[in-house]
């Protein structure tokens, strides 16, 4: 199956500072989503992103899928920003969600 | 009430207990799914239900039990469990439609400690 790779596993950061996270997957997908999830476990979305550049805020994304890589970018960050970034995609081989999940980025923002 | 909901959203069982959890989706999605996210690991697909039949079985043992009996609702009935299937169990739904934007929006998770 796809594999999916994020990268840092960690990362600490003090407010109002930018930082990217990345997710290098294995195959072509046509679902990539990003999510934040919470420190009581709620999995938030993101951004639907398969491929092109989308901007919401503070958070932006870039998917470059003929390379088979996506970038987050937090700028200014916040203590609230804090929690665990995962990228997930879907193989181009499937059509009803199968969502392959990274491992992660646990993010720790310091005020 | 709006988005995907669980409940219970704790559960302690023992290993001879049978318990069910649900979910409920009040968006019009067409598919949902349920996860299991351990400590240390990532989210692992369990099942998914698209038009209300299974389409994805993730070799889950037979001591889960997923029942899809319409669009809005998901349960995943859980019997004779182990320790080791002690972790955060997500539902999640999505619109599952050829060319559109398929974003999977999930609930707040079952916390489920079996002893």
């Amino acid at each position: 199956g796809i594999q999916v790779e994020q990268s840092p596993p960690d990362l600490i950061l003090q407010e109002g500072a930018n930082s990217t996270l990345r997710c290098n997957f294995s195959d072509s997908v046509n679902n990539l989503q990003w999510f934040h999830q919470n420190p009581w476990g709620q999995l938030i979305n993101l951004f639907y992103i398969p491929s092109g550049t989308k901007q919401n805020g503070r958070l932006s994304a870039t998917t470059v899928a003929t390379e088979r890589y996506s970038l987050l970018y937090i700028s200014s960050s916040q203590t609230t920003d804090s929690g665990v970034y995962f990228c997930a995609v879907e193989g181009g081989g499937t059509s009803y969600g199968k969502l392959t999940f990274g491992q992660g980025t646990i993010l720790t923002v310091h005020p | 009430e709006t988005g995907v909901t669980q409940t219970p959203r704790h559960l302690v069982m023992g290993m001879t207990n049978k318990k069910s959890l649900k979910c409920e989706q009040h968006l019009g999605h067409n598919a949902m799914y349920w996860y299991k996210q351990s400590a240390k690991k990532p989210l692992e697909l369990m099942f998914v239900y698209s038009l209300e039949e299974r389409v994805e079985n993730n070799s889950v043992p037979s001591r889960f039990s997923p029942e899809c009996p319409n669009s809005s609702h998901l349960f995943l009935h859980l019997h004779t469990l182990q320790p080791e299937d002690s972790a955060l169990y997500l539902c999640a739904s999505s619109q599952v439609t050829t060319g559109l934007e398929e974003t999977q929006y999930f609930g707040p998770g079952t916390r489920l400690l079996v002893l």
